[in-house]
C-alpha cells in the first residue's frame, strides 16, 4: 500500500528558529511531490512542486528536497515567523492524478 | 485567472438528507478530482474526472456518493441519505489533463465544510 506519513504530528517553535519538517512515502515510483499549507478552517494553498526528477526546489524562505530512493522529502523554512503558524501537508503523486496525503504537521510559531 | 470556486462553503443538513457540492475548476483545466478531508487528516481521494468521464472513481465510499460532470466544466459531488459520518471537507481541484504540460499539479478550491447532524 501507498503511504505518506508526517512527523512530528505539532511542532512550536520560537520565532526566528528554522523549521524543519519531514515526510515519508513508501514507493519511491513517484511522479512528484507537493508541499501544502492550510490555515484553519480554510483550503490547501500549494507551497512547493517537486518533480520526480528534482531534487529540490526553493521559493523565498521555503526550500524543499526529494530523495526517492530513500522515499524522504523535507520542507525547510527558514527564520520562522507567527505568519507561519500553520498546518503542512505533504502529498506524494504515485501515480498520474490521485494524490495521496500525509495527515499534516501543525506548527505553531511563538512570537 | 480565478481559482477553484466551491459552494456552498458550508452546508448544515439532517441525517437522511440528499446534498449537493458544486466545483467550478479552472478554466482551460480538463482534469477534475473530488477528496474528503476529515478532522485531523489529511484529503483521501474520492474521484477523478477527465473530462466527462469518471476515469477513477474508487475512492467513493458507497453507493450514496455519485459525481458528475456533464459538460467537462462545473462539477457536482452527490451525496444521499446522508450520515453522521459524511460530516468533513470536501475539497475540490483542477489540474490540466494528462496530454498538456504541467499536466499534474493541483490546485485546490476552499472546500465545502459539511456537517450531518
Amino acid at each position: 500500500k501507498q503511504e505518506v506519513t508526517q512527523i512530528p504530528a505539532a511542532l512550536s517553535v520560537p520565532e526566528g528558529e528554522n523549521l524543519v519538517l519531514n515526510c515519508s512515502f513508501t514507493d519511491s515510483a513517484i511522479y512528484n511531490l507537493q508541499w501544502f499549507r492550510q490555515d484553519p478552517g480554510k483550503g490547501l494553498t500549494s507551497l512547493l512542486l517537486i518533480q520526480s526528477s528534482q531534487r529540490e526546489q526553493t521559493s523565498g524562505r521555503l526550500n524543499a528536497s526529494l530523495d526517492k530512493s530513500s522515499g524522504r522529502s523535507t520542507l525547510y523554512i527558514a527564520a520562522s515567523q507567527p505568519g507561519d503558524s500553520a498546518t503542512y501537508l505533504c502529498a506524494v503523486l504515485f501515480n498520474d492524478y490521485k494524490l495521496s496525503f500525509g495527515a499534516g504537521t501543525t506548527v505553531t510559531v511563538r512570537a | 485567472g480565478a481559482g477553484v470556486s466551491q459552494t456552498p462553503s458550508n452546508k448544515v443538513t439532517e441525517k437522511g438528507k440528499y446534498v449537493e457540492l458544486r466545483c467550478d475548476p479552472i478554466s482551460g483545466h480538463t482534469a477534475l478530482y473530488w477528496y474528503r478531508q476529515s478532522l485531523g487528516q489529511g484529503p483521501e481521494f474520492l474521484i477523478y474526472f477527465q473530462g466527462t468521464g469518471a476515469a477513477d472513481d474508487s475512492g467513493l465510499p458507497n453507493d450514496r456518493f455519485f459525481a458528475v460532470r456533464p459538460e467537462g466544466s462545473v462539477s457536482t459531488l452527490k451525496i444521499q441519505r446522508t450520515e453522521r459520518g459524511d460530516s468533513a471537507v470536501y475539497l475540490c481541484a483542477s489540474s490540466f489533463g494528462p496530454s498538456e504540460f504541467p499536466y499534474n499539479e493541483q490546485f485546490f478550491g476552499p472546500g465545502t465544510r459539511l456537517t450531518v447532524l
